[in-house]
């Protein structure tokens, strides 16, 4: 599975949209982008993932270059409880169906 | 849905016993189930996958006979940690997918494991 490049941390403004950025410079053409977050001290949490398109639901958007090397997760309204590591991984989806988590972006969203 | 229940979410005990930790999903059946270790300040590290039916595969460096995995039906799979000593003490966590395709991975919430 192609690695992936985020930054380390990031800050984001109560209220305001988070912009979580993704490299993932070698993806392949059956590979999709998964994000996960991972809340101190639980278990990592499902949010979204994408092939090519734009993907959407009640947490967050997925928005996926056209040439698929890069990607962002966007939460439209950070509150608190978005304080998190986010991990985007991109996963092929044949084979052992193994994740392999890198190190994430620690968002810290601040009142 | 798609929640995976994990059991205990903590637990502490004398170096030389034995750790049972259950999996389950709830709401779906997961022919694939996996664990995973996390050390403070680490990401997470899988340890082991485990296919209902048959015998879990390892990672490199994971000892199987030190974690045993069972995953004797489709939403239930267990990791025994046997004769545990504190270099043991991690934070365990499985995961779940339903078959087919893309299927997300849902994750448990984890198990703090302390040994004195």
């Amino acid at each position: 599975d192609a690695k992936t490049t985020q930054p380390p941390s990031m800050d984001c403004a109560e209220g305001r949209a988070a912009n979580l950025p993704c490299n993932h410079s070698t993806i392949s053409g059956n590979e999709y982008v998964y994000w996960y977050r991972q809340i101190h001290s639980q278990g990592p949490q499902y949010i979204i993932h994408g092939l090519k398109n734009n993907e959407t639901n009640e947490m967050a958007s997925l928005i996926i270059t056209e040439d698929r090397k890069s990607s962002t997760l966007i939460l439209p309204h950070a509150t608190l409880r978005d304080t998190a590591v986010y991990y985007c991984i991109v996963y092929s989806g044949a084979g052992s169906y193994q994740l392999t988590f890198g190190k994430g972006t620690k968002l810290s969203v601040i009142p | 849905g798609a929640v995976v229940s994990q059991h205990p979410s903590w637990v502490i005990c004398k170096s030389g016993t034995s750790v049972k930790i259950e999996c389950r999903s709830l709401d779906f059946q997961a022919t694939t189930m996996f664990w995973y270790r996390q050390f403070p300040k680490q990401s997470l590290m899988l340890m082991a996958t485990s296919n209902e039916g048959s015998k879990a595969t390892y990672e490199q460096g994971v000892e199987k006979d030190k974690f045993l995995i069972n995953h004797a039906s489709l939403t239930l799979s267990t990791l025994t940690v046997t004769s545990a000593h504190p270099e043991d003490s991690s934070f365990y966590i499985c995961s779940a997918r339903a078959p087919g395709g893309y299927q997300p991975q849902h994750f448990g919430d984890g198990t703090r494991l302390s040994i004195l």
